[in-house]
């Protein structure tokens, strides 16, 4: 149980494309959901929580007319990374919470994003 | 505020022999405290967590940490080390009472098996 989806698991896009990267439960209800960046080598980065119905919560720094992160449904949560530049390269994960796991989070196996 | 501090940013052991992945967390409130375990380019895993029970949690796959308030750590370790352990562990703090809050990670500690 508690397992945890991302789509797609890699992309390359050309600079100032968007891409959209889905978020899935895929057997417990996430009541909250979050999404972190992974530059190499280093630790997870909080970009921005996510409650189904409602907006997202960013983390300082992080622009969320850039990153547009739709909580739309109890299983389902996105991240569309809008006008994409080589910066923003990086691994993407998201996570979720809900049912019985108490505060743990569920993580998904991340997507590698690579803006040419 | 939570913060964490993984105190080694590489451990290698040969396999067979004791693990030690040290970590001191900083919380305001009663602190929820995970390890969780990446392979290369893969997502993580939960490998346990603690949250207010016992003080000693057991893991999946051999691991074990102590909940120690008075020294304020949450060490990890495993009596004996397996070549599929090799991976990066990231100790990670939450607060209880802190209703939304997402976890906050350490900086992660690297482990190799030599054979």
């Amino acid at each position: 149980g508690a397992v945890v989806s991302q789509h797609p698991s890699w992309v390359i896009c050309k600079s100032g494309t968007s891409v959209k990267i889905e978020c899935r439960s895929l057997d417990f209800q996430a009541t909250t959901m979050f999404w972190y960046r992974q530059f190499p080598k280093q630790s997870l980065m909080l970009m921005a929580t996510s409650n189904e119905g409602s907006k997202a919560t960013y983390e300082q720094g992080v622009e969320k007319d850039k990153f547009l992160i739709n909580h739309a449904s109890l299983t389902l949560s996105t991240l569309t990374v809008t006008s994409a530049h080589p910066e923003d390269s990086s691994f993407y994960i998201c996570s979720a919470r809900g049912g019985t796991s108490g505060r743990a989070e569920f993580f998904g196996p991340g997507t590698r994003l690579t803006v040419l | 505020a939570q913060s964490v501090t993984q105190l080694d940013s590489h451990v290698s052991v040969s396999e067979g022999t004791p693990v030690l992945l040290r970590c001191n967390y900083s919380s305001s409130y009663s602190p929820s405290l995970f390890w969780y375990v990446q392979h290369p380019n893969k997502g993580l895993q939960l490998l346990l967590k603690y949250t207010s029970a016992a003080t000693l949690v057991k893991g999946i796959n051999g691991f074990e940490a102590e909940f120690k308030k008075s020294e304020t750590s949450f060490h990890l370790t495993k009596p004996s080390a397996h070549m599929s352990d090799a991976a990066e562990y990231f100790c990670v703090v939450s607060d209880r009472d802190t209703g939304r809050r997402a976890l906050t990670f350490g900086s992660g500690t690297r482990l190799q098996v030599q054979p």
